[in-house]
């Protein structure tokens, strides 16, 4: 099956920095990565996603770019603010070609803005 | 819509009770899918369907049954509950069976099992 690896763990920046979190993934027939978003006490939220058939997609400040050769996709999150702290994860499915949706999450990175 | 709704939101049980969680959803969405979140292990999936009538094992199904009557409605089911599901649990749906379609999940049940 599907193995996600993410890093770091834990990640703290200050406000106006940027900040990147790492995937890696095994399955090489993974075509789409999403990546959530938990707030404390929260259920997670999708904020950006991204298919194989592309190698950057962008929506304001966030960011997700991926290396289909090498295995790993990235979240980047520029212009940081305070709001951004949170725990993200990255997943990885098959799609559209599976036949049923498994999406294999990462561990989970602790972003902290601080001011 | 109320979009994806889980009841109750705590629950404590004692080891070899069991219980339901419940898990609906409003949005008419074919895919519905149970995970369990525990600290530094991010969210695993326990069961899934693909529709009313088929459910199938995800990746931590062992001590948890499901059946899906409805398009709506998803119960999980603790059979005999062990220390070793005290977890968050959440319930998820999404619009196609397939991959590549957003999760919409709910509120979470925390389980603690003494």
């Amino acid at each position: 099956g599907e193995n996600v690896e993410q890093h770091p763990s834990t990640l703290s920046v200050q406000e106006g920095d940027s900040a990147v979190i790492k995937c890696t993934y095994s399955d090489s027939a993974s075509n789409y990565f999403p990546w959530y978003k938990q707030e404390l006490g929260k259920r997670p939220q999708l904020i950006i996603d991204i298919r194989s058939n592309v190698g950057e997609k962008k929506d304001q400040r966030i960011a997700v770019t991926l290396n289909k050769t090498a295995k790993h996709f990235s979240l980047h999150i520029t212009e940081t603010q305070p709001e951004d702290s949170a725990v993200y994860f990255c997943a990885a499915n098959k799609a559209p070609t599976g036949t049923a949706s498994k999406l294999t999450f990462g561990t989970g990175t602790r972003l902290q803005v601080t001011l | 819509n109320a979009g994806v709704t889980q009841t109750p939101k705590f629950q404590v049980l004692k080891t070899g009770q069991s219980m339901t969680l419940q898990c609906a959803q409003d949005m008419n969405h074919e895919y519905m899918s149970w995970y369990r979140q525990d600290p530094g292990m991010g969210l695993r999936l326990i069961h899934y369907s693909v529709g009313a009538g088929i459910t199938d094992q995800g990746e931590v199904p062992n001590g948890y049954n499901v059946s899906r009557s409805t398009t709506e409605d998803f119960p999980l089911r603790l059979l005999s509950a062990a220390p070793s599901q005290t977890s968050v649990y959440f319930c998820a749906s999404s619009y196609s069976r397939l991959g590549g379609y957003e999760q919409y999940f709910g509120p979470g049940t925390r389980l603690t099992v003494t």
